[in-house]
């Protein structure tokens, strides 16, 4: 598809486990995106990738997020130790490059921590 | 930093009826703004965006909005509302020299028969 890509779509887990998220960007877009939406509390940035530059990763919440992409394309989002407040919806977009041009999302990942 | 406030949680409005959706902003210089729809189970998709010039602008599926910038305000307006424009809309706020866009909490349009 011409869209980006996101899987899993659902996912419930157990609390202490690790997951991973992953999202294909459309093809050619240099930037990525993590979101992550809570109930009620709009779209939390999460971090940033640009092309080859160091991915600002000033909105993940704590050490046990990370995230990274590799060969510039697909993303993988790793939550470590899973809590209950990591339950969400994780949108990941894309772009051709930043702020003016708009971004594409994913339909995202539900996230259940059990 | 900048930040976007959607005073409405949840609008409810009748089909063929008029529809607004409020957009607050805080930004001390010319921001860039969006209207964002996500309709159920699915991503966001964008309506339109304001970036200079013409302070009214048009977007897809018959939406428009007004930057008023003595307000603060970035409100999307529809005159008139279809069944399927029921889904949640965001607005968010981006500045010139910040990739991160900042959204607001969402609004959620429910429409009736």
């Amino acid at each position: 598809g011409a869209g980006v890509s996101q899987s899993p779509s659902n996912k419930v887990t157990e609390k202490g486990k690790d997951v991973e998220l992953r999202c294909d960007p459309i093809s050619g877009h240099t930037a990525l995106y993590w979101y992550r939406q809570s109930l009620g509390q709009g779209l939390e940035f999460l971090i940033y990738f640009q092309g080859n530059s160091a991915p600002d990763k000033s909105g993940l919440p704590s050490d046990r997020f990370s995230a990274e992409r590799t060969g510039g394309s697909v993303s993988t989002l790793t939550i470590q130790r899973t809590q209950q407040e990591d339950s969400a919806v994780y949108l990941c977009a894309s772009s051709l490059r930043q702020v003016l041009s708009p971004l594409h999302f994913g339909n995202g990942t539900r996230l259940t921590v059990t | 930093a900048q930040s976007v406030t959607q005073p409405d949680i949840h609008i409810t409005v009748s089909e063929g009826a008029s529809l607004e959706l409020r957009c607050n902003y805080s930004y001390g210089a010319t921001p860039y703004l969006f209207w964002y729809v996500q309709s159920p189970g699915q991503g966001l998709q964008l309506l339109l965006k304001y970036f200079s010039g013409d302070t009214l602008v048009q977007g897809i599926k018959g939406f428009e909005a007004e930057f008023k910038r003595s307000q603060s305000s970035f409100n999307l307006r529809k005159p008139s509302v279809h069944w399927s424009d029921a889904a949640e809309y965001f607005c968010a706020v981006g500045a010139g020299n910040d990739y991160k866009l900042s959204f607001g909490a969402g609004t959620t349009v429910t429409v009736r028969a």
